[in-house]
């Protein structure tokens, strides 16, 4: 079965410094990742996917089969990156699963 | 473009009372989704239409819960009767073809008293 793992409900940094957002991955077939952002008051948006690889807003996230991983990561946080993110596996069958999400607070 | 659109924004009612979800998807999409999202489970898919066809339901919690898609630029999500237990936020989501991006709408509040 597919599963999608965000081990940290929260999680909090300074500005300027670096962040890595966590998401881990079950899936017994080629995976597609997604994250998803939800800034406070916005809708829930696409941010960036694995097979684009691409940075936005300074985010880039690299799929990691090995340890079935694909985290987020900016080195310096800023206060508008503060916000909800999802991260989200695709699966054959057009299903798109979402972890449990990742509060984002950066302190100024 | 507005896109896509839900309504309504909070939904307040009843226990055993019928509740109506509604999306309008962005013009042009072939895919619509529906969403439920809680504290506890995070994001869960309920149902999935291509071209106006559902695709697959098995995310849909019992038989209280029905979607339809009459047309390309229309759904709903019904609960009826409706239960404490399905307070949450539901989201209708849509895409342009297979795999692509999904874009969400601002969701609809919904609490069952």
């Amino acid at each position: 079965a597919q599963r999608v793992t965000q081990p940290e409900k929260l999680l909090s940094v300074f500005k300027g410094a670096p962040v890595e957002l966590k998401c881990n991955y079950s899936y017994s077939g080629s995976p597609e990742l997604f994250w998803y952002v939800q800034y406070s008051r916005q809708r829930l948006q696409l941010l960036l996917r694995h097979i684009s690889r691409e940075s936005i807003k300074g985010f880039t996230a690299d799929l990691n089969k090995g340890e079935t991983s694909f985290h987020l990561k900016k080195p310096f946080a800023q206060e508008e990156d503060s916000a909800m993110y999802y991260c989200a596996l695709l699966t054959g069958a057009n299903n798109l699963f979402f972890g449990t999400g990742t509060r984002l607070t950066v302190i100024p | 473009d507005a896109g896509v659109i839900q309504s309504p924004r909070h939904e307040v009612t009843e226990m055993g009372q019928e509740v109506t979800l509604r999306c309008k998807p962005i013009s042009g999409h072939d895919y619509l989704f529906w969403y439920r999202q809680t504290m506890m489970r995070g994001l869960e898919l309920l149902i999935y239409f291509n071209n106006n066809v559902p695709i697959d339901d098995s995310g849909m919690p019992e038989d209280r819960f029905s979607a339809k898609m009459p047309n390309a630029s229309f759904s709903t999500l019904k609960i009826q009767p409706s239960e404490p237990r399905d307070s949450a936020v539901y989201f209708c989501a849509s895409s342009f073809a297979d795999r692509s991006a999904q874009h969400f709408g601002d969701g609809t509040r919904l609490s069952i008293l």
